[in-house]
């Protein structure tokens, strides 16, 4: 079974705190997205990437870097977590063609404190 | 500006019935339009991929419409069953990379 796997389900980080969220594809598919999701906002693209070490900034890029060295790994790094980045955050990947759905992980629910 | 709307919050039906669920956009030219179920505390599940050029596409149960001159897409669900109760989320794409996500509708069968 094809799979997104997101490193944690649950996370509990402090304000200021450099936090990392691993997410991996077995799939082989180019394009890999983060997502953060808060009720009534819907789902919002933070960073995608269609390929190793490229990387594009979605709509709320503010505060969030990625790391894309292998076709199959991308990370998002909060650089100094603050209380407004508790979420939900998802990952997922696709191939690089219109038409595709996407694969979604798990999640990660993030609480900083 | 860009909108995605679904078009209630929430929607309770009757086990057994037809769910029938909308999705309008406004200043979009998706040539394809995904819809996807999500359950509380998980990832969405891509469900169905409807294009432009199609007007139906069904998968077991499930029916989608797409009108292009609309601006809109119908998801129905036949034959409703309380397992199908979940978030469903209208995602309009114009590219591999450019996928727009509705708020979703949260649908309750009851039995």
């Amino acid at each position: 079974d094809v799979k997104v796997t997101q490193s944690s389900r649950y996370l509990v980080k402090r304000t200021g705190e450099k936090v990392f969220l691993e997410c991996v594809q077995d799939m082989d598919h180019e394009n890999m997205f983060w997502y953060r999701q808060d009720p009534g906002l819907g789902l919002r693209l933070i960073y995608f990437s269609y390929d190793v070490k490229m990387k594009e900034k979605g709509d709320i890029p503010e505060g969030y870097s990625v790391s894309r060295e292998k076709k199959e790994r991308f990370s998002l790094i909060l650089e100094s977590a603050s209380t407004n980045q508790t979420s939900m955050y998802l990952c997922a990947s696709s191939f690089n063609s219109r038409g595709y759905g996407y694969t979604f992980g798990s999640g990660t629910r993030l609480t900083v404190v | 500006s860009q909108k995605i709307e679904q078009n209630s919050e929430a929607l309770n039906i009757q086990e057994g019935k037809t769910a029938t669920l909308t999705c309008n956009y406004t200043n979009y030219s998706p040539a394809y339009l995904q819809w996807y179920r999500q359950d509380p505390g998980r990832g969405p599940v891509f469900l169905l991929l409807i294009r432009e050029n199609e007007k139906e596409k069904r998968k077991e149960r499930l029916k989608v419409t797409f009108d292009t001159t609309l601006k809109q897409s119908l998801f129905h669900i036949t034959a409703s069953q309380p397992a199908d109760s979940a978030t469903y989320l209208c995602a309009p794409q114009t590219g591999a990379n450019n996928l727009f996500f509705g708020t979703g509708t949260r649908l309750t069968v009851i039995p």
